[in-house]
């Protein structure tokens, strides 16, 4: 099956811009959904289909996918955004929807 | 306003069965596809089961294909997972999400409910 793999955590100052990156064989060939995840609540979805935006999420998120890389850009970095974070991609596989590992936003 | 709420959830010993209900409200529930994804304590997500919109497409990962059964009810505005044939390692929190489109496939996941807890223990 698929696999996507994350940085366990990544970590930035306030103001600053944080990387999330997920990694999979040709995943720029693929839709990209991205995940918040803040301790003791249900996931949020915050980019899809690689850099779209749902309504209500910051314009600070953004996402781009290329290659074997996808990222996950968060700018002016703000203490709310500490989180975990997954990358998920549907595969024709016999697991069809994937989710990476996750990476722990830490704000420093 | 959209609204998940699981119930259902419980401690049950290893090979006994549960059933997970989720209740949808503020949307067309039969316009959209649904999911189940879990979430073992202190672990990621993982996907379990998704149906469309009408029940014509339903897809299970390999963890739990032959023991974990989905259905939903478009009348009731329900969403359903039967679990058979418990492990210890289907222990988690069980979320219903809702997708953006009628197709289990490619959409994300716009709508996530709580989740409840499933405990698989002797």
């Amino acid at each position: 099956s698929y696999v996507l793999t994350q940085p366990p955590s990544v970590s930035v100052a306030p103001g600053q811009t944080a990387r999330i990156t997920c990694g999979g064989n040709n995943i720029g060939s693929k839709s990209v959904h991205w995940y918040q995840q803040k301790p003791g609540q249900a996931p949020v979805l915050v980019v899809y289909d690689d850099s779209d935006r749902p309504s209500g999420i910051p314009e600070r998120f953004s996402g781009s996918n290329s290659g074997n890389t996808a990222t996950l850009t968060i700018s002016r970095v703000e203490a709310g955004d500490e989180a975990d974070y997954y990358c998920q991609v549907w595969d024709s596989s016999s697991d069809p929807w994937v989710f990476g590992g996750g990476t722990k936003l830490t704000v420093l | 306003e959209v609204q998940l709420v699981e119930s259902g959830g419980g401690l049950v010993q290893p090979g006994r069965s549960l059933r997970l209900s989720c209740a949808a409200s503020g949307f067309t529930f039969d316009d959209y596809a649904m999911h189940w994804v879990r979430q073992a304590p202190g672990k990621g997500l993982e996907w379990v089961s998704g149906i469309s919109w009408n029940s014509g497409s339903i897809g299970y990962a390999d963890s739990v294909k032959g023991r974990f059964t989905i259905s939903r009810d478009n009348a009731k505005n329900s969403l359903y997972l039967q679990m058979n044939s418990l492990r210890a390692e289907d222990t988690a929190l069980y979320y219903c999400a809702k997708s953006v489109g009628i197709s289990i496939e490619q959409q994300p996941f716009d709508y996530w409910g709580q989740g409840t807890l499933v405990t698989v223990s002797s």
